[in-house]
């Protein structure tokens, strides 16, 4: 089955620096990944995602990349804030629809 | 825009209550519909995806059993823990999508304690 890692697990920058939070993926059929943002106690918010006929996605600050040979997507944070720290999670999923989180990234953004 | 309903938000039980959680999709039918649980700190672990009109199918490691699914409308799942123990402690979420389009949809959680 799908097997998803997510690097790095903790990630602290200062206001208005960049985030790059990288994950793999091992099931080559893999054709749709989201990200989600998660604050605590609440539900996952997806923030962006990108389905695998396409190598890079930008919204606003938030873009990701796919490197589809070499299994890789990346989130991509520019000018962070304050209020972009929670935790972000990489996500895929294949035909089977069943969708196999990363492991998730505290992403602490310093005034 | 696709809304996933879910209840109840927090639920305090003593050990040995079953207990019972509903995932509604309110504008959209959904054939598929998935349960995940998040221990603290931890990332969201697929439990099983729900049916409609047929049984679940359980991710390896879970107790079908123990976690009692239910999908009997194109609307709503039910999650079930019987005989709940301390362990059984987290945070449970659901979630569906529209037929042939992404993303899916997460309803916002139930927190379960047991004591």
């Amino acid at each position: 089955g799908e097997n998803v890692e997510q690097h790095p697990s903790t990630l602290s920058v200062q206001e208005g620096d960049s985030a790059v939070i990288k994950c793999t993926y091992s099931d080559s059929a893999s054709n749709y990944f989201p990200w989600y943002k998660q604050e605590l106690g609440k539900r996952p918010q997806l923030i962006i995602d990108i389905r695998s006929n396409v190598g890079e996605k930008k919204d606003q600050r938030i873009a990701v990349t796919l490197n589809k040979t070499a299994k890789h997507f990346s989130l991509h944070i520019t000018e962070t804030q304050p209020e972009d720290s929670a935790v972000y999670f990489c996500a895929a999923t294949s035909g089977t629809d069943k969708l196999i989180f990363g492991t998730g990234t505290r992403l602490q953004v310093f005034p | 825009g696709a809304v996933v309903s879910q209840h109840p938000s927090w639920v305090i039980c003593k050990s040995g209550t079953s207990v019972k959680i509903e995932c509604r999709s309110l504008d959209f039918q959904a054939t598929t519909m998935f349960w995940y649980r998040q221990f603290p700190k931890q990332s969201l672990m697929l439990m099983a995806t729900s049916n409609e009109g047929s049984k679940a199918t359980y991710e390896q490691g879970v107790e079908k059993d123990k976690f009692l699914i239910n999908h009997a409308s194109l609307t709503l799942s039910t999650l079930t823990v019987t005989s709940a123990h301390p362990e059984d402690s987290s945070f449970y979420i659901c979630s569906a999508r529209e037929p042939g389009r992404q993303p899916q949809h997460f309803g916002d959680g139930t927190r379960l304690s047991i004591l």
